[in-house]
């Protein structure tokens, strides 16, 4: 299996803290990616990024922000969690010139 | 911009009956298309890809997807089902001159003994 980790699997937070997720590859891969998934709607895209300090949007990026400064790790951070953030959220990466992506296992995160 | 449509939302099949799952894209040009399934509590995990080439496309599992540039689909299809194919499925979309993918809201398998 590829490596890649996120970190933790299961949270529970409250209303109005900050939370950071964090996904680890061992993979040395290029891209990286943070969607969240909710029941209908499939998995969204967050953020990503195309490699270390370049980052950008994707589809529903308000209420997010992400840094990544190494190849290696790749933050997703909720600056003041809100009940619509419960989600579980997917990390996944990809090779440069293979489409197709590896994803972590999850991080399923409450938001009370 | 690419969408994905997977327009059965929830299906029940009998072990060792047939399987298809459709999925429908919107996009431009030729994109890369790929089936995910993600048993309960677990990542995703990818059962086949198509880029190019022959439209006929084998996976894991014993999956099968059938390219269809007219139709707009890429259906996925396994001719016998076993009760560890409960799961649910994505179909999945990108550009070819992009990695990022665009997901289907997935479709839920039921498998029933």
């Amino acid at each position: 299996d590829a490596g890649i980790t996120q970190s933790p699997r299961h949270k529970v937070t409250e209303t109005g803290t900050p939370v950071t997720l964090r996904c680890h590859q061992t993979e040395n891969h290029r891209y990286m990616y943070w969607y969240r998934q909710d029941p209908g709607h499939g998995l969204r895209l967050i953020h990503y990024s195309y490699g270390v300090k370049d980052t950008d949007k994707g589809e529903v990026s308000d209420g997010y922000s992400v840094s990544r400064s190494k190849t290696e790790d790749f933050l997703l951070t909720l600056e003041s969690a809100t009940s619509s953030q419960t989600s579980v959220y997917f990390c996944a990466i990809s090779e440069d010139r293979e489409p197709g992506y590896t994803f972590g296992s999850g991080t399923r995160l409450t938001v009370v | 911009a690419q969408s994905v449509t997977q327009p059965d939302i929830h299906i029940t099949v009998s072990e060792g009956a047939s399987l298809e799952l459709r999925c429908n894209y919107s996009y431009g040009a030729t994109p890369y298309l790929f089936w995910y399934v993600q048993s309960p509590g677990q990542g995703l995990q990818l059962l086949l890809k198509y880029f190019s080439g022959d439209t006929l496309v084998q996976g894991i599992k014993g999956f099968e997807a059938e390219f269809k540039r007219s139709q707009s689909s890429f259906n996925l299809r396994k001719p016998s089902v076993h009760w560890s194919d409960a799961a649910e499925y994505f179909c999945a979309v990108g550009p070819s001159n992009d990695y990022k993918l665009s997901f289907g809201a997935g479709t839920t398998v039921t498998v029933r003994a």
